[in-house]
């Protein structure tokens, strides 16, 4: 089983601020990589794959990189919608899937 | 748009059958680049897949479930189930079902909006 360890848990950032979010696989995954937005009682949203693409409608301030086993999603300038919890997800090798434990974004 | 919901009791006894269905509109579950799976989230933690199966009726399972869970598809409703035996509260969550794609081809894109389950007598 693959396993994914996002850092921080926890995030504190202020609006306009960048946030930089990790996730580290414990094997390589390639770049078989995504990223998911998740808002209280809300399902998660796919804002990355590929490591680096953008899925449909996702703005711009959003992007991801890395290969292998380190990963990164930035947010450039965070908004007030932004602030939700962010989890990335590894679909290289499976069964099982697998995804990390979570980062928490806060408004400092 | 492709649009998923889950459906199924609520409230589950300890030791009995959790079942839940999910019904695909907007597109088939025929489709043969997709798979179908069952994700779950225990209260304030993360997301833990369950298993999933293809049209064909092929199906994959977490290990640590395995011994537990049944996912079956019924293509003519374009529908698949969950089944997931002696139920505890440790299995208490809101389930979600979703799609995905083959190994190393495409994540999980679509999510049930959820269906919260508790296991209490």
């Amino acid at each position: 089983e693959i396993v994914m360890t996002q850092s921080p848990a926890t995030l504190s950032v202020s609006p306009g601020e960048r946030a930089t979010l990790s996730c580290r696989a414990s094997q390589s995954v390639d770049s078989n990589l995504a990223w998911y937005q998740q808002k209280p009682g809300q399902a998660p949203r796919l804002l990355i794959y590929g490591a680096s693409t953008r899925a449909t409608g996702i703005p711009a301030r959003f992007s991801g990189s890395g290969s292998g086993t380190e990963f990164t999603l930035t947010i450039s300038s965070l908004q007030s919608e932004d602030f939700a919890v962010y989890y990335c997800h590894q679909y290289d090798n499976w069964p099982p899937l697998t995804f990390g434990g979570g980062t928490k974004v806060e408004i400092k | 748009q492709l649009q998923l919901q889950e459906s199924g009791p609520g409230l589950v006894k300890p030791s009995e059958t959790l079942s839940l269905t999910c019904t695909v509109s907007g597109g088939s579950i025929s489709n043969t680049n997709y798979f179908w799976g069952w994700i779950r989230q225990p209260p304030g933690k993360g997301l833990e897949w369950i298993g999933s199966i293809y049209y064909s009726g092929n199906t994959y399972y977490n290990p640590s479930l395995k011994s537990r869970v049944i996912i079956s598809v019924d293509t003519s409703k374009n529908q698949f189930s969950l089944k997931l035996s002696t139920a505890t509260a440790a299995d208490t969550a809101v389930y979600y079902c979703a799609r995905h794609g083959r190994v190393g081809q495409w994540p999980v894109d679509y999510w049930g909006q959820g269906t919260r389950v508790t296991v209490s007598s």
